[in-house]
């Protein structure tokens, strides 16, 4: 069965330093990997996606980057983080290219920017 | 550009009563819709997509192009339903996936 792994659940980082967010899928091959970022009142915002190896669509622009080097791995950076960097990350895979094929996501990542 | 609009960030009933959460869409295209929830302490996960037409614990919803809704409805509220729900557009040859802000919805005992 597929499972997607994602970490750290929680990190503290001071305002300039860098981040990596990493996200793994098991179990299947070729998925769409996708980058949420979950704030209250501002839902669920896109914010990278990929199709494949070395293939990423920036949704907004932002001080965030990603990185798919592998089939299955799927990573968020940052070179300086900013305080409003601070929010709760998703990483989500689907199969397939039908508009009807769902998402499975992750546990997610809480940042805290300080 | 597409857009899903949640116009409740809360909704709360009482247990029993019918619950109707609200989803708009704006899109040129032809979407496909979902409704995603999440338990408290859980992941987000797929409640239940347009296209399979199902009903999944006791909720449903119906496409309606002419409003472009998607509103999901379930008839007698129950106390585990209480959650937070997002409406989802999925578009695009790269199927983008976009969400709503949610409504969580609170179901009172």
């Amino acid at each position: 069965s597929q499972t997607i792994h994602q970490w750290p659940a929680t990190l503290v980082q001071p305002v300039g330093s860098p981040l990596s967010l990493e996200c793994t899928v098991e179990g299947t091959s070729n998925p769409n990997l996708y980058w949420y970022r979950q704030a209250a009142g501002r839902g669920l915002q896109l914010l990278f996606y990929s199709v494949g190896i070395g293939q990423i669509s920036s949704e907004v622009p932002q001080n965030l980057s990603a990185s798919r080097p592998q089939d299955r791995q799927f990573i968020l950076s940052s070179k300086k983080l900013l305080l409003s960097d601070s929010g709760f990350y998703l990483c989500a895979w689907s199969a397939g290219t039908a508009l009807s094929e769902k998402l499975f996501f992750g546990s997610g990542t809480q940042l805290s920017v300080l | 550009a597409q857009r899903v609009t949640q116009p409740e960030k809360l909704l709360s009933v009482f247990k029993g009563a019918p619950v109707e959460l609200k989803c708009n869409y704006s899109y040129s295209g032809s979407p496909e819709l979902f409704w995603y929830v999440q338990y408290s302490r859980q992941r987000l996960q797929l409640l239940l997509r347009h296209i399979s037409r199902e009903s999944i614990k006791g909720f449903t919803a119906d496409l309606n192009k002419g409003e472009t809704s998607f509103h999901l409805k379930k008839p007698f509220a129950q106390e585990e339903d209480s959650a937070m729900y997002y409406c989802a557009l999925s578009s695009g040859g790269y199927q983008k996936v976009t969400f709503g802000i949610g409504t969580k919805l609170q179901v009172i005992p």
